[in-house]
């Protein structure tokens, strides 16, 4: 099985940067992934991860340290609209595949205040 | 535009009335997926197809049930909803190859009274 584990929760203002976190336990791994959620919307894809290594996209910046099993999600330059959930997501291995199961974590709320 | 779809975007049902949520895509990706979000959890999956290919996770109860009948099309059928059953129900697609991501749509919630 997988262990998935972030914030519930984290507060920060416009124009900040804030880093969140996620450990993992995982019989098998072949991937992490972060998503943007919305109240009420569906998940959004933000960042890939299958190296150790920072993967850099615009504001948004992911790392991953397989070793450690921690990843974190950077968010430069805080906006109000980038209030949301934030999902740490692994991806096991199924043998014989480049398919796996895609575990979610219970998500990180960001409120971004003014 | 390329996307999942998702009908109908609110369905409420009688407690054991049978209901079916629909997925659609425009993609052509070989892999759709159904996951089970409640409020304030993370998304649960429920089961996938690899094409025709059908794949139920462990625990997913025998309540539900799958039907794909084409590439673009995936069904979940609730045979005796429960008021546990309520919840937001995503559907996801992917090409299936490795590191691909999933597009996911926008959910059917659903309210069992």
């Amino acid at each position: 099985g997988q262990n998935i584990d972030q914030p519930t929760e984290m507060t920060a203002t416009e124009g900040a940067i804030v880093q969140i976190n996620c450990t993992y336990q995982t019989s098998g791994f072949n991937g992490l992934f972060w998503y943007q959620q919305h109240a009420g919307e569906a998940p959004t894809f933000l960042s890939y991860n299958v190296l150790d290594g920072l993967e850099e996209k615009g504001r948004f910046s992911s790392f991953l340290s397989r070793s450690k099993g921690y990843s974190y999600l950077l968010l430069k330059e805080l906006q109000m609209k980038d209030s949301a959930s934030y999902l740490c997501a692994v991806r096991d291995h199924l043998r014989g595949s480049t398919l796996g199961r895609l575990y979610f974590g219970r998500g990180t709320q960001l409120t971004v205040w003014p | 535009d390329a996307m999942v779809i998702q009908n109908p975007r609110y369905q409420v049902t009688q407690f054991g009335k049978p209901v079916t949520l629909s997925c659609s895509q425009t993609l052509n990706h070989n892999v759709m997926y159904w996951y089970q979000q409640k409020s304030s959890q993370a998304p649960k999956l429920l089961f996938h197809y690899y094409d025709k290919d059908f794949n139920n996770e462990a625990d997913t109860p025998d309540n539900f049930q799958s039907r794909r009948p084409n590439t673009s099309f995936c069904f979940l059928d609730i045979r005796s909803p429960g008021l546990g059953d309520a919840a937001m129900y995503l559907c996801a697609t992917s090409r299936g190859t490795s590191g691909d991501e999933q597009f996911f749509g926008p959910g059917t919630r659903l309210t069992v009274l």
